[in-house]
């Protein structure tokens, strides 16, 4: 059962900001939003996660709006190696398990 | 950066062999799991393992997988008798605890079933 939407694919150009959209209408109060990534078939890597506010680090920024209905990721000047499929996962912590569950993700291309 | 390591890299093999996939993941995490991605398809989550037990398995899961940590680094996938359906990207991860959905994967291993 997807608990997340994603637009199939993505292009940006190098240099500019790619915003990557997700909607989690059925998000429960106690679920985080995760976005990892996968390059061409490596293994996901984890780039950031947020419960309510919008949170940054080295790898990008992640907007969660105020209902958390929806988050968009942010890679501020995105360059051509973050050309990937990115995931929006929503979890929530704390449980056992620690099963995620990927859906088709995103592919960002970008472009020079 | 610590980071889980993977071998083999790439395995082939007949139909019908018992495969073992090994990982070391990173020291001081104490969640393992296993995610396979068969081609063009999705990362799909198989088993994860805590206190040298399965804390959560899926249905992918069945009797002719197992997984085990034999020493206090490796942690292993066995598949018993290979299947075609079998072939696929195999990825171990790891993470500190279950109270957090980070999880560090590695590179994977490319499993062949001929």
């Amino acid at each position: 059962d997807a608990k997340t939407t994603q637009p199939p694919s993505m292009d940006c150009a190098e240099g500019r900001a790619a915003n990557l959209p997700c909607n989690h209408s059925t998000i429960s109060g106690n679920e985080y939003v995760y976005w990892y990534r996968q390059i061409h078939s490596q293994g996901p890597q984890y780039i950031i996660h947020g419960l309510k506010n919008n949170e940054t680090n080295e790898m990008a920024s992640l907007i969660i709006t105020e209902d958390r209905k929806s988050s968009t990721l942010i890679l501020p000047h995105a360059t051509l190696r973050d050309t990937a499929v990115y995931y929006c996962i929503v979890r929530v912590d704390g449980n056992a398990g620690n099963m995620l569950t990927f859906g088709g993700g995103t592919r960002l291309m970008v472009k020079p | 950066e610590p980071e889980v390591t993977q071998t083999p890299s790439h395995q082939v093999t007949q139909m019908g062999q018992e495969v073992i996939l090994r990982c070391v993941p990173i020291s001081n995490h104490l969640y393992f799991y296993w995610y396979r991605q068969i081609l063009g398809q999705k990362v799909e989550f198989l088993v994860s393992f805590y206190n040298n037990e399965i804390s959560e398995k899926s249905e992918i899961f069945d009797d002719q997988f197992s997984v085990e940590r034999p020493d206090g680094s490796n942690f292993t996938l066995k598949i018993r008798s290979t299947k075609l359906e079998d072939s696929a990207m195999y990825f171990c991860a790891s993470s500190e605890g279950s109270y957090t959905g980070e999880l560090f994967f590695g590179e994977g291993s490319r499993l062949t079933v001929l």
